[in-house]
């Protein structure tokens, strides 16, 4: 079965700098899809990028990139230029492109400093 | 992206009682799913919803306990029943919106969730 891991339960920035939340996962299959998703206090789940497995360039949403190493199985989250609104739990999530299920890592609380 | 709605937002329910949760959606949707998020837990899926079919349990989950409709391409309701304190948790609905990008890449979004406490 696919599993998810984040190493990290917790993590803290300073405003404006850069830090990189871990995930890992396990999986047999080749045609998956990954994802990190945020969740603030308000709890609404927000997608803020996703990785499809047979690309190998990683995926950017402007302050937000990955670091996808399929061989090694690795997803990381890189926020640059932190904001304070960026504090939120982090959830890092694999799908499987047969089921369409995702499984959900536990979780990284990322806590931004002024 | 489709935008879902969640009803009620939160509740505080007797032991041995029963909720419903309603889902909807802005749009026709294949797909729907229901989680459960325990306090300070990661997301662990109930079930998938197809309209037209029965719902597709995850390991743990019954039908007993979390009755599904899915009367149509918009809609979805989750019944927890005989409810007991170990319910407590975050309900939340999510719904498939395939995104074109050369390949389909399928992405879920989130409603806001129903926060359930029983006493």
């Amino acid at each position: 079965a696919q599993t998810v891991t984040q190493s990290q339960p917790e993590m803290s920035v300073q405003e404006a700098e850069t830090v990189t939340l871990s995930c890992t996962y396990d999986t047999s299959e080749s045609d998956y899809y990954l994802f990190w998703y945020k969740q603030p206090p308000s709890r609404q789940m927000i997608l803020v990028i996703r990785q499809e497995a047979y690309k190998q360039q990683n995926a950017t949403e402007n302050r937000f990139s990955v670091n996808f190493q399929k061989a090694a199985k690795s997803f990381s989250l890189k926020i640059s230029d932190s904001q304070l609104g960026d504090a939120a739990m982090y959830f890092c999530a694999y799908l499987d492109g047969a089921t369409n299920k995702l499984i959900f890592g536990t979780g990284t609380l990322l806590a931004v400093q002024p | 992206s489709a935008v879902i709605s969640q009803k009620p937002s939160r509740d505080i329910c007797q032991r041995g009682t029963s909720l419903t949760i309603q889902c909807q959606v802005d749009s026709q949707v294949t797909m729907m799913f229901w989680y459960r998020q325990q306090p300070g837990q990661s997301l662990t899926l109930i079930a998938t919803a197809n309209q037209g079919s029965e719902a597709t349990y995850e390991s743990g989950f019954v039908i007993d306990k979390f009755p599904i409709s899915r009367p149509n391409l918009t809609f979805s309701t989750l019944t927890v029943s005989n409810m007991s304190p170990e319910d407590s948790s975050i309900y939340l609905c999510s719904v498939e919106d395939q995104v074109a990008s050369g390949r389909s890449a399928f992405e879920q979004f989130f409603g806001p969730g129903t926060r359930l406490t029983v006493l």
